[in-house]
């Protein structure tokens, strides 16, 4: 059982937009830290897709987008393209465990 | 560019001991904090160990502590994990992961090396 909760599988068509939630609790997104969210595409290392909740690093397009909300997060993807499918996870930092903490991932299907 | 590289892992029986390596090349590796994340096979991810930027402070999962320690050679750019009493949980991929500001996102990830516990 993971410390965030992410929705196991999602799924969309191209061009679609799709949402993939993190929950959490008081002591990590709640309090205050920052959620990253990584794509890791079949078979390769997780990459860098959002941080502090809602940044995007140089590269990532802009129809991937985070946004944050008491002690849940939200990664939306618009546009959805056939190479966006892959796992994407949720990360924070608890204080309780004091450690960072994974969400469960989510795999995206592209239909 | 920033390369993470992992090496050491393998096929080790249960109670064993293990050592990776993480080589960091393209960035002043002194000066930044070191993750090690690992991947059971079709699971998901889990924050393993950290280590500061000189070494001076080091973290660990509750499933890991008192069995693995992190360590870095800064004048060999070059982050380690000693893996000891392995149990066939800790079989996974483990990342090395760079990491900027405290609390901050891994932002650069190794291609990862896969530990194998098994008699």
């Amino acid at each position: 059982q993971s410390v965030l909760t992410q929705p196991p599988s999602v799924s969309g068509a191209p061009g679609q937009r799709v949402t993939i939630s993190c929950t959490g609790s008081s002591s990590n997104i709640g309090a205050g830290y920052d959620v990253h969210w990584y794509q890791q595409l079949p078979g390769t290392a997780p990459q860098l897709l959002i941080y502090g909740n809602s940044n995007r690093p140089s590269g990532v397009p802009d129809r991937f987008s985070g946004s944050k909300s008491g002690t849940s997060a939200s990664l939306a993807i618009t546009g959805l393209q056939a190479e966006d499918e892959a796992d994407y996870y949720c990360q924070s930092y608890d204080s309780s465990l004091s450690g960072r903490v994974f969400g469960g991932g989510t795999k995206l299907t592209v239909l | 560019e920033v390369q993470l590289v992992e090496s050491g892992g393998g096929l080790v029986q249960p109670g064993g001991s293990l050592r990776l390596s993480c080589a960091a090349s393209g960035f002043t590796f002194s000066s930044y904090g070191m993750h090690w994340a690992r991947q059971a096979p079709g699971k998901g991810l889990e924050y393993v160990s950290a280590i500061a930027g000189n070494g001076g402070r080091t973290y660990y999962a509750n499933s890991v502590k008192g069995r693995f320690t992190i360590s870095r050679d800064n004048s060999k750019n070059t982050l380690y994990l000693q893996m000891g009493s392995l149990r066939a949980e800790d079989m996974a991929v483990y990342y090395c992961a760079r990491v900027g500001v405290t609390y901050g996102p891994y932002e650069s990830w190794g291609q990862g090396t896969l530990v194998t516990v098994s008699s």
